[in-house]
């Protein structure tokens, strides 16, 4: 019963340093999710993909980039990180559909990045 | 502007006594999903209660009711007999957009209740 599996749990970057969170799910779900959480401010959505082959930008983009490799597995890169991406990162997935209105997210443990 | 909010930053409860959590919304779906999450010191987000806005009957799970005044767009959470293990944050969240096909999760900012001896 794995779920949804991030990597890396802990990360330290140095600003301008590149780095790539994985998420997997092995639920076979349809949409994944990006999410940060930050003290004040709950969860928001940085990136999402309803589907295999689909990326849409939520409410907090700025700085980062989405793959959805496959149907499982939905990465979020960094390409030059800043101070302001200090935060602990949540990957998600749900079973989505029009009439599943009641499918919750499935959360991953979170990753938590330190730019320093 | 803010589509979900949670006023309350911190709780406090004793043991074994109800405690409410509030939850306000803005949205002008009328299909729409309220649900609540418990994130223990642990860090993982944990899944407690689902709200349709068609739902007639207040949703309930175990120790935990939601009291989903739809007039007043408010899904306060209510945990019955509170529990030193219910000490966690405790996030709602909405998801709009039924009727488009694809469905996003929006989450309050949060409110951490702490269960005392």
């Amino acid at each position: 019963n794995a779920g949804v599996t991030q990597t890396p749990k802990f990360q330290v970057l140095k600003t301008g340093q590149s780095m790539t969170l994985q998420c997997a799910q092995d639920m076979n779900h349809n949409s994944m999710y990006w999410y940060r959480q930050d003290p004040g401010m709950g969860l928001r959505l940085i990136y999402y993909s309803a589907s295999e082959g689909t990326t849409d930008k939520g409410e907090v983009p700025n700085g980062y980039n989405v793959s959805r490799l496959n149907k499982r597995e939905f990465s979020l890169r960094l390409e030059s990180a800043a101070p302001s991406q200090t935060s602990v990162y949540f990957c998600a997935s749900r079973s989505g559909g029009i009439l599943s209105g009641a499918n919750v997210l499935t959360f991953g443990a979170g990753s938590r990045l330190t730019v320093l | 502007a803010q589509k979900i909010t949670q006023t309350q930053p911190g709780m406090f409860v004793q043991e074994k006594e109800a405690v409410t959590l509030d939850c306000t919304y803005d949205t002008s779906d009328q299909s729409y999903g309220l649900f609540w999450y418990k994130q223990p010191s642990s860090g993982e987000m944990i899944f407690l209660i689902y709200q349709g806005s068609y739902d007639e009957q207040n949703a309930t799970e175990g120790r935990y009711s939601l009291n989903f005044q739809k007039a007043r767009k408010s899904a306060n959470l209510v945990i019955s007999a509170s529990q030193l293990g219910d000490s966690a944050m405790y996030f709602c969240a909405m998801r709009e957009g039924l009727e488009t096909g694809f469905q996003k999760l929006v989450f309050g900012t949060g409110t951490r209740l702490l269960v005392s001896p």
